[in-house]
């Protein structure tokens, strides 16, 4: 079974400075997705970027990019020129690109890091 | 405007007693999940259904029902059997099971009297 580590619960960082935030995966699948969510206080879940893992570029969707170590099996989020709209839950996520027999083709979600942006 | 939509918000249940959660989406896609979220964890898998008629268990399935009558709709019932259901609820949807994108509702909040 995958598993996604999320080792910083939480971090905090200055209005209009850079953070990264870590995510660490355990998976013995050779093709799979990446994706970052974020949980703000309304509670609902919106994607922030995805990664396919036999792309060896990194995605990047405006401020947010990320730095994908596949042989480290690494997945950080680096979120540029912070805004107080970026304060929320972040979430890393893991998916199968094929659904395994008797299992579902679900996301395995790590436990979430509360960033915290600082005026 | 195309969406999922979650009802009620806030949902309490008294011991014994089971309780659904509506989950609706007019995105037409084939794919729905249910999903628990726990203070302090990501989210778990419920159950998830590819196609209308056809659902299957996650991974904390147990306590738990539902159905898939309509394209638009996957019901979430919690029973009396499920001994812990104090978490938030989260219903997502994608247009079907190979898709990568997953869209979330805004969630119901459970609690138990």
């Amino acid at each position: 079974a995958q598993t996604v580590t999320q080792s910083q619960p939480e971090m905090s960082v200055q209005e209009a400075e850079t953070v990264t935030l870590s995510c660490t995966y355990d998976t013995s699948e050779s093709d799979y997705y990446l994706f970052w969510y974020k949980q703000p206080p309304s509670r609902q879940m919106i994607l922030v970027i995805r990664q396919e893992a036999y792309k060896q570029q990194n995605a990047t969707e405006n401020r947010f990019s990320v730095n994908f170590q596949k042989a480290a099996k690494s997945f950080s989020l680096k979120i540029s020129d912070s805004q107080l709209g970026d304060a929320a839950m972040y979430f890393c996520a893991y998916r199968s690109p094929f659904i395994s027999s008797g299992s579902a083709r679900q996301l395995t979600f790590g436990s979430g890091t509360q960033l915290t942006v600082l005026p | 405007d195309g969406g999922i939509t979650q009802s009620p918000k806030y949902l309490f249940r008294k011991e014994g007693q089971n309780v659904t959660l509506s989950c609706e989406q007019n995105l037409n896609h084939d794919a729905m999940y249910w999903y628990r979220q726990d203070p302090g964890q990501g989210l778990r898998l419920i159950y998830y259904s590819q196609i209308v008629n056809d659902f299957q268990k996650g991974d904390i399935a147990e306590g738990y029902s539902v159905s898939r009558e309509k394209k638009e709709s996957f019901p979430l019932t919690v029973t009396s059997a499920q001994k812990n259901p104090t978490a938030f609820y989260l219903c997502a949807s994608s247009i079907d099971s190979r898709d990568e994108k997953l869209f979330f509702g805004s969630g119901t909040q459970l609690s138990v009297l």
